[in-house]
């Protein structure tokens, strides 16, 4: 069946390092959002990719929707304690629906 | 910050009990949906609506229901829980007609069934 899947499923950096997930999809996607959700939290929107090779950024954050637009990366500029938490990205795969990739949990070490 | 509303944001409760989870949203949105997340897990849809007197079954199949009678409201109901509905039930509202369809998500109600 139609899937998002991210990797790593896991990443423990040290502050100031750089983070980088990846989201793939197994089919064409008209758009993908990407959400972040701290501990004990709820997702917020991050952003969302509509335009073939469109980069987007937002301060540290940088998003990057394949030129397919089957793929997508969120890369993260220098860590800080802040940015920990899940990033899922959410593709409109299931007719009007958007799924949920499984999520990458990022980890701060101060 | 989003104008969605969980309740009970806790709630502990024995097995066969009947339960209702509450969602309210004041931004007049169309599109609400309920998802299921084990903690630090993937979000599952489980339901959602389209408006007013729509409701359509998710991904995951659930025993639970949910009604649409006003835009604002979207409540999940829970005839007899088990053990296994133990789990955070998040509710979300959208506007498709912006172009973007971002979801706004309340704050969750973490159920226990013991």
């Amino acid at each position: 069946g139609q899937q998002v899947m991210q990797i790593p499923q896991y990443q423990h950096v040290q502050e100031g390092e750089d983070f980088t997930t990846y989201c793939n999809s197994s089919t064409t996607l008209s758009n993908i959002q990407w959400y972040k959700q701290r501990p004990g939290g709820h997702p917020v929107f991050l952003i969302q990719l509509v335009k073939s090779g469109e980069v987007k950024k937002q301060k540290r954050l940088t998003f990057q929707f394949g030129e397919a637009k089957k793929n997508s990366s969120l890369h993260i500029t220098a860590t800080q304690t802040t940015d920990v938490g899940t990033y899922f990205c959410a593709g409109p795969l299931d007719g009007q629906n958007f799924v949920f990739g499984p999520g990458t949990r990022l980890s701060v070490l101060p | 910050e989003a104008d969605i509303y969980q309740t009970p944001r806790y709630l502990v409760i024995g097995t066969g009990k009947k339960i209702t989870l509450e969602c309210s949203q004041t931004m007049g949105h169309d599109k609400m949906y309920w998802y299921q997340q084990d903690p630090g897990m993937e979000l599952h849809l489980i339901h959602y609506s389209y408006g007013v007197n729509s409701t359509e079954k998710g991904d995951l199949s659930s025993e639970s229901t949910v009604s649409r009678i006003r835009t604002e409201h979207f409540p999940l109901t829970l005839e007899s829980a088990r053990p296994s509905h133990t789990s955070q039930y998040l509710c979300a509202s959208s506007d498709p007609w912006t172009g973007n369809d971002e979801q706004y998500f309340g704050p969750g109600t973490r159920l226990t069934v013991t």
